[in-house]
């Protein structure tokens, strides 16, 4: 069964910590993605990575660095967390090409709570 | 900027009923669409999607899906609610030569259904 798989389903930080959200995919995806999601407002893209050490801002890169070292993995950094980047997010990967079976694997999320 | 909209934020249906949740885009040439589904705790699974060709959409579940281009519409239907589609559902689309997976999605329907 394919998997990814976000490392904490839930994280209790304080402001100004650095944070990492860890994301590991086992389908040998090129695509990796990380997604914010917020109530009323949906998912949306922050950064995302076609290749390993190979990466593109999303819609809402600020505060968000990102890390693609090894293929299967995406790290998501928080250099400084504030109040305001408390959310869940979502990581997900997707094949590069292959037609009509264009697909976004997800994984279950983590719960960000930054006081 | 190409932007998802679905207007209604939250819908209740009796179990058994017809169900239709809109979403329209704004994007001047047809985008790919897609439509997820994500249930308490889970991540977003894919329910159906549209590049081309039949405009109306089968998906998983027993949903389906219709583009119309003169509305710039892509609504969802499903002819008889079950209590196990509780959930919230996202219309989201991709802009023909942006990266599989890239994608803007919309703001979310919350779907209760009653017994």
């Amino acid at each position: 069964d394919v998997k990814v798989t976000q490392s904490s389903r839930y994280l209790v930080k304080r402001t100004g910590e650095k944070v990492f959200l860890e994301c590991v995919q086992d389908m040998d995806h090129e695509n990796m993605f990380w997604y914010r999601q917020d109530p009323g407002l949906g998912l949306r893209l922050i950064y995302f990575s076609y290749d390993v050490k190979m990466k593109e801002k999303g819609d809402i890169p600020e505060g968000y660095s990102v890390s693609r070292e090894k293929k299967e993995r995406f790290s998501l950094i928080l250099e400084s967390a504030s109040t305001n980047q408390t959310s869940m997010y979502l990581c997900a990967s997707s094949p590069s090409s292959g037609g009509f079976g264009e697909k976004l694997f997800f994984g279950s999320g983590t719960q960000l709570s930054v006081l | 900027a190409q932007s998802v909209t679905q207007p209604d934020i939250h819908i209740t249906v009796s179990e058994g009923a017809s169900l239709e949740l809109r979403c329209n885009y704004s994007y001047g040439a047809t985008p790919y669409l897609f439509w997820y589904v994500q249930s308490p705790g889970q991540g977003l699974q894919l329910l159906l999607k549209y590049f081309s060709g039949d405009t109306l959409v089968q998906g998983i579940k027993g949903f389906e899906a219709e583009f119309k281009r003169s509305q710039s519409s892509f609504n969802l239907r499903k002819p008889s609610v079950h209590w196990s589609d509780a959930a919230e559902y996202f219309c989201a689309v991709r802009r023909s030569g942006t990266s599989y997976g890239k994608l803007t999605f919309g703001q979310g329907t919350i779907l209760t259904v009653h017994p």
